[in-house]
């Protein structure tokens, strides 16, 4: 089955700062990369994703690349701000499997003023 | 529409006892799924369904039953619970049209005590 591995598991920036998380994953037919934003006891929130024919894509202050060779993708925020602080997901997922997701274990973001 | 949603919020059992975790959605969305959050393992899938009668497993489905007999409905059964399977649950859902099939919407969990 496909194995995402996620990278720091706790990244603490300054305000201002960017942040980049890095996940890699094992199963060459997975094509939709999703990152999650999860805030204490609430459910994961979509920030952005990406599909498997798209390299880079931006969205504000977050982008997220892909490199298919090399099976990793990552986030990037920059210009940081305290309410960014929360635990960040990256997962996985095949068309052809429902889209059902296999979750890296998180990085806690903390963005100190 | 009320998105995804599950009951209960909270539910304690003891280790041995039975229960169905509901999850429904109201957005005529054919894939569901159900993922279980431990703290630092990240969210696990348990089973998953693409579509009203057919269901599969995925990384942690033991201890654990699904069915799809309706498309709002998918619902989670553990037949004899245990300790290890206290947790945080969620269900989530996503469409397959043009409006976007891979996009996962969340549920606001249950979080369920074996003692």
């Amino acid at each position: 089955g496909e194995n995402v591995e996620q990278h720091p598991s706790t990244l603490s920036v300054q305000e201002g700062d960017s942040a980049v998380i890095k996940c890699t994953y094992s199963d060459s037919a997975s094509n939709y990369f999703p990152w999650y934003k999860q805030e204490l006891g609430k459910r994961p929130q979509l920030i952005i994703d990406i599909r498997s024919n798209v390299g880079e894509k931006k969205d504000q202050r977050i982008a997220v690349t892909l490199n298919k060779t090399a099976k990793h993708f990552s986030l990037h925020i920059t210009e940081t701000q305290p309410e960014d602080s929360a635990v960040y997901f990256c997962a996985a997922a095949r068309s052809n499997s429902g889209y059902a997701l296999n979750f890296g274990k998180g990085t806690s973001l903390l963005v100190t003023p | 529409n009320a998105g995804v949603t599950q009951t209960p919020k909270f539910q304690v059992l003891k280790t041995g006892q039975s229960m169905t975790l509901q999850c429904a959605q109201d957005m005529n969305h054919e894939y569901m799924s159900w993922y279980r959050q431990d703290p630092g393992m990240g969210l696990r899938l348990i089973h998953y369904s693409v579509g009203a009668g057919i269901t599969d497993q995925g990384e942690v489905p033991n201890g654990y039953n699904v069915s799809r007999s309706t498309t709002e409905d998918f619902p989670l059964r553990l037949l004899s619970a245990a300790p290890s399977q206290t947790s945080v649950y969620f269900c989530a859902s996503s469409y397959t049209a043009s409006g976007g099939a891979d996009t996962q919407y969340f549920g606001p969990g249950t979080r369920l005590t074996v003692l």
